[in-house]
Formats: structure tokens, sequence, C-alpha cells
């Protein structure tokens, strides 16, 4: 697989901002996903960019730099449901296969 | 409309023996997948499929085995289970095979090897 890198663990508090960052390796990217987790659940779609720039949904918004190999994913006005790992997933060489980071488990404290 | 289930939810079993996990999606997807996940490592594919009938080696396929008989089933054995196959594993489909489609994942199976 390729090497995707994220930081393991980061912690904010409630109404605040947090800053994913991922980097990967950008021979023969195809497009970029994050994926948010919950504890024992099931990972699901949050957010998907091909082009460079900025992708806002709601609270959350999704960066990406294809030259430097360099995504970050955006949470504002944080809420306490907002706790969870956060996966970043980048699909290489034109094909349907994604390669995984470990995941950044946020912690929103009150 | 129930997404993506897998069955069963959690397993304990000895070394060496057998066992078989069941993913079903009813989104009619061609694509489907079978990860696992282990702390500190991000999803990692085992096998998948682009379709009815079809399997394909993923990035970890030792000792797993699967087969898609139904465009709506794909199955995940594991023929003598080991220790290191302690994880918990998901499966997730995808409409198509293009690398913009968003996979949508089942709620997991956790098994342990004894």
């Amino acid at each position: 697989g390729q090497n995707i890198d994220q930081p393991t663990e980061m912690t904010a508090t409630e109404g605040a901002i947090v800053q994913i960052n991922c980097t990967y390796q950008t021979s023969g990217f195809n497009g970029l996903f994050w994926y948010q987790q919950h504890a024992g659940e099931a990972p699901t779609f949050l957010s998907y960019n091909v082009l460079d720039g900025l992708e806002e949904k709601g609270r959350f918004s999704s960066f990406l730099s294809r030259s430097k190999g360099y995504s970050y994913l955006l949470l504002k006005e944080l809420q306490m449901k907002d706790s969870a790992s956060y996966l970043c997933a980048v699909s290489f060489g034109g094909d349907y296969k994604l390669s995984f980071g470990a995941g950044t488990t946020v912690t929103v404290r009150a | 409309n129930a997404g993506v289930t897998q069955t069963p939810k959690f397993r304990v079993l000895k070394t060496g023996q057998s066992m078989t996990l069941l993913c079903a999606q009813d989104m009619n997807h061609e694509y489907m997948y079978w990860y696992r996940q282990d702390p500190g490592m991000g999803l990692r594919l085992i096998h998948y499929s682009v379709g009815e009938g079809t399997t394909a080696k993923g990035e970890v396929p030792d000792g797993y085995n699967v087969s898609r008989l139904k465009k709506q089933n794909f199955l995940l054995g594991l023929e003598s289970a080991a220790p290191s196959q302690t994880s918990v594993y998901f499966c997730a489909s995808s409409l198509t095979g293009t690398s913009q489609e968003t996979q949508y994942f089942g709620p997991g199976t956790r098994l342990l090897v004894l």
C-alpha cells in the first residue's frame, strides 16, 4: 500500500476548530476521501477531493493540494458528537482500491 | 434499505477452527470489499470483487478465501483461524469501480481467535 500519514490523536474544546492533516505520496494520485468512524461503528463518508482547493460541507471542510501531496480536514464549531476517528483514504493508479491512513482520534472536551 | 449488513457481529474461535463471515448489500452495487482493521493501522484490503462471480486479492489475502456467488453477497472464509487473525472485519461496497466512487461500510464483525 501507499504511505498515508496523519496524526494519531488530537484534543480540542467544544466550540473550537480542529485541523487534521494528511500527507500521501503524489505518484498515481486520483482522489482523496475523508471518513468518520465512531468507536465500535462503521466508517461513514464525509468528503471527497480530486481538485486543488477547499470543499465546504456545513461545519466540515476538506482541502487538497495535489502538488504537495497534502490534505486537511477542518472541523468547526466542535460538538461532543464529533469525538471520533477520522480516516484519510487515497485512491491511486486509476482503480477502485483505497489506501487508508491509520486514523486520527479526535476527542472533544467540554 | 438496510445498506450493508454483516453477520455475525462478534465471534470467538479457537486456533485451527474455520468460519465464514457474511456480507450483504441491497444497493445493487457491483463492487464489494473485505477489510480488516487493527489498532494503530489503517484499514487493509483483504479481497475484493468487481462483480458477481469474480474475486481478487488485496493487500493481505493470506489465510482468507472469498466467494461472490450472488451479486448482493460477499463471503469471507477463514479455513484455519490463527491468533494473528484477531481483528475487526469490515465489508464495503460501491456502485462502480471508478476512483471517485464512495465506499459504503457495514457495521463490522469482531473476531477473537484464541
